[in-house]
């Protein structure tokens, strides 16, 4: 299955800045998927990302304050714009495997906002 | 709507005990089932899936899960866990609605003790 590398690891940001988390799949992939996991609580999508295309946000998530790019087939970032406490959550980076439906995971990002 | 409940939050066992993990979901439309495992400070890694034929489905690291379609369950089973077994257990839904959804449990905390 796809290897993903993710990074950040983690990161402490001041609020009202914004953080980039990148996300490189060592094999092309068609759709990328964001997901936010508050402290705590189970995985929401915020959005899924198509190559040449706008990304398509869940209810709740909006472009402006989580721009996504996909430039090509193997990369992709979300941005987390104008922080609050709020958006301190573990983000996740994840694509569709190999062997048809389930997905691979980036291993997070740690996001504290202070 | 579609909804996953998995029915523990936190599992306490002893090691070289048996555990089940449960989960219930509901769905208007056809399902696949999957069970993640999220060790700390990780991604989410695919435990095993059910996408269709038997039931009774074998993942990686000893564990199995059985899909029970009127009992709407899909619960996760190992005969004897270890000391590394410890970490959240997710059980998620795609839904076969033409874009495959994936929905997640709350997740559940295994307390693996010597």
């Amino acid at each position: 299955s796809a290897v993903i590398s993710q990074k950040p690891s983690r990161d402490i940001c001041q609020r009202g800045t914004s953080l980039t988390i990148q996300c490189q799949v060592d094999s092309q992939v068609t759709m990328m998927f964001w997901y936010r996991q508050q402290p705590g609580q189970s995985l929401t999508l915020i959005a899924t990302a198509n190559q040449g295309s706008e990304a398509t946000y869940e209810s709740g998530f909006v472009i402006d304050k989580f721009p996504i790019s996909r430039p090509n087939l193997t990369f992709s970032t979300l941005t987390v714009s104008n922080m609050s406490p709020e958006d301190s959550s573990i983000y996740l980076c994840s694509v569709e495997t190999d062997s048809f439906y389930g997905y691979t995971f980036g291993s997070g990002t740690r996001l504290t906002v202070v | 709507a579609q909804s996953v409940t998995q029915l523990d939050s936190q599992v306490p066992v002893f090691e070289e005990a048996p555990v089940e993990l449960r989960c219930n979901y509901s769905s208007s439309v056809s399902v696949y089932l999957f069970w993640y495992v999220q060790y700390p400070n990780q991604g989410l890694q695919l435990l095993l899936k059910y996408l269709s034929g038997s039931t009774l489905v074998k993942g990686i690291n000893g564990f199995e899960a059985e899909f029970n379609k009127s009992q709407t369950s899909f619960h996760l089973r190992k005969p004897s866990v270890h000391i590394s077994d410890t970490a959240e257990y997710f059980c998620a839904v795609s839904l076969n609605t033409g874009g495959f959804k994936t929905i997640f449990g709350a997740g559940t905390r295994l307390f693996v003790k010597a």
